[in-house]
């Protein structure tokens, strides 16, 4: 089945320790793009991808980290996570290099305290 | 960053009657997307526009790529109770960054 899986789906961890969220993707996508979700505020992108070794930063980078050292992984590394980055996070894929037509995966809700 | 503009922000509806929201922006955008996201769930891609004018269907749905490339709507026709959910207009912004910029967000509640 064709999917972006995201590990874990609930995380609930404490300021300054570092995390990472795990993205994969089967559709063979060049891109890979991460976003958080916060009430009032929509869907943000953080960092995208547009092929291996290629990333970019979206609108919110600050605190976030990122790697494409392979085409189907796009881990998300928050290396000291503070209680502003309580969020809801999800990875999405799409063909080409560029971001039409997105695939999302199922979401990673963050706790920090 | 930039925003969409996304109208209206929630709606409450009966089961079988028609529903419209639009999205708006003050740059142009180059491709218009339409997204779902059921309560739990990553947003589904609905609909892609990618020309000025567009008018395109996916069943009960119908949206549009605005002739100015600053707007686009989405209609629902006859909904049903799964219909329930939020609807995201998104556009790729146009600078060459394959940025994916997002509205808030319309949630939709139908009565059955």
């Amino acid at each position: 089945e064709a999917q972006v899986t995201q590990n874990p789906r609930y995380l609930i961890t404490v300021t300054g320790k570092k995390l990472t969220v795990t993205c994969s993707q089967n559709m063979n996508h060049e891109y890979m793009s991460w976003y958080r979700q916060d009430p009032g505020l929509g869907l943000r992108q953080i960092y995208y991808s547009m092929n291996v070794e290629v990333t970019d930063k979206g609108d919110v980078p600050e605190g976030y980290k990122v790697s494409r050292k392979e085409k189907r992984n796009f881990p998300l590394i928050l290396e000291s996570p503070s209680p502003n980055q309580t969020s809801l996070y999800f990875c999405a894929s799409s063909p080409g290099t560029s971001g039409y037509e997105q695939y999302f995966g199922p979401g990673t809700r963050l706790t920090v305290t | 960053g930039q925003q969409l503009n996304q109208s209206p922000q929630s709606m409450f509806i009966q089961e079988g009657e028609d529903v419209s929201m639009n999205c708006t922006s003050s740059s142009i955008f180059n491709t218009w997307l339409w997204y779902k996201q059921d309560p739990g769930e990553g947003p589904v891609l609905l609909i892609a526009l990618y020309k000025a004018g567009e008018l395109t269907s996916n069943g009960r749905l119908t949206a549009q790529f605005g002739i100015t490339r600053k707007d686009s709507f989405l209609n629902i026709s006859a909904s049903i109770p799964s219909d329930v959910g939020i609807y995201f207009c998104a556009g790729l912004w146009p600078g060459g960054s394959e940025k994916l910029v997002f509205g808030k967000g319309m949630k939709l509640t139908v009565n059955p």
